[in-house]
């Protein structure tokens, strides 16, 4: 079974530019997740979709980040413009679906953004 | 909302050794799920085991194990007979049971040396 599929694994952009992460969730799995992981600290969550709609995008910086997951399938988080404090490791989850019994997240290996 | 702590940043043992790491959590939910996650330098998260709030038993994988104490919202792993390939970042979690709710919760982390 192929795990989740992140890209790129790593990114270097300047201040105010934008740039886009990509996620491939495992085939089936109902539920995405993106999460954020400051240097130091724990992943704390971004956005959760169950299929395509958001279920909880709370602590989504919403004036410069944004999340879609088109057709269920695959998400995509872009941050526009990027400050410095976006440097981080930008992770993404699946699980088999939040009303089920599974309630295992399995994660990629995520994308380390440098803002410089 | 729901914490997770991890009180020890740092932890190390000898190979072979057993190693106990600690969590607390805070919740006043009934219906819950506690993990430990495994982060090595690929960052990519891996689940080493997990307890369901509701029962009393604790979960046991292999050479790991965890203490959990309800009452004193404690969740601790142990680690037994430590190898170098044991040493990472780990992570403490907690996902609630309400529907639509089940987002992990993750706490700072405690690195893990082991020490040949």
């Amino acid at each position: 079974e192929a795990g989740v599929a992140q890209s790129p694994r790593y990114k270097i952009i300047e201040k105010r530019q934008s740039v886009a992460f990509w996620c491939n969730p495992i085939s089936g799995h109902a539920t995405l997740y993106w999460y954020q992981q400051i240097l130091g600290q724990g992943p704390k969550l971004l956005i959760q979709f169950q299929n395509n709609g958001v279920v909880d995008d709370s602590q989504l910086p919403k004036d410069r980040f944004s999340a879609e997951r088109l057709k269920g399938v695959d998400s995509t988080l872009k941050i526009q413009p990027a400050k410095l404090e976006d440097s981080a490791v930008y992770l993404c989850a699946s699980s088999l679906d939040i009303y089920g019994q599974n309630t295992e997240a399995f994660f990629g290996q995520g994308t380390r953004l440098t803002v410089v | 909302a729901q914490t997770v702590t991890q009180s020890q940043p740092e932890m190390s043992v000898q190979e072979a050794e057993t190693v106990t790491l600690s969590c607390t959590y805070d919740t006043s939910e009934s219906d819950y799920y506690l993990f430990w996650y495994k982060q090595p330098p690929s960052r990519q998260m891996i689940l080493v085991i997990r307890q369901e709030a509701y029962k009393q038993q604790n979960a046991t994988e292999n050479r790991f194990s965890v203490n959990f104490q309800k009452a004193a919202k404690s969740f601790s792993l142990k680690i037994s007979d430590s190898q170098l390939g044991d040493a990472a970042m780990y992570f403490c979690a907690y996902r609630s049971g309400v529907q639509g709710a089940q987002k992990l919760v993750f706490g700072q982390g405690t690195r893990l040396t082991i020490n040949p």
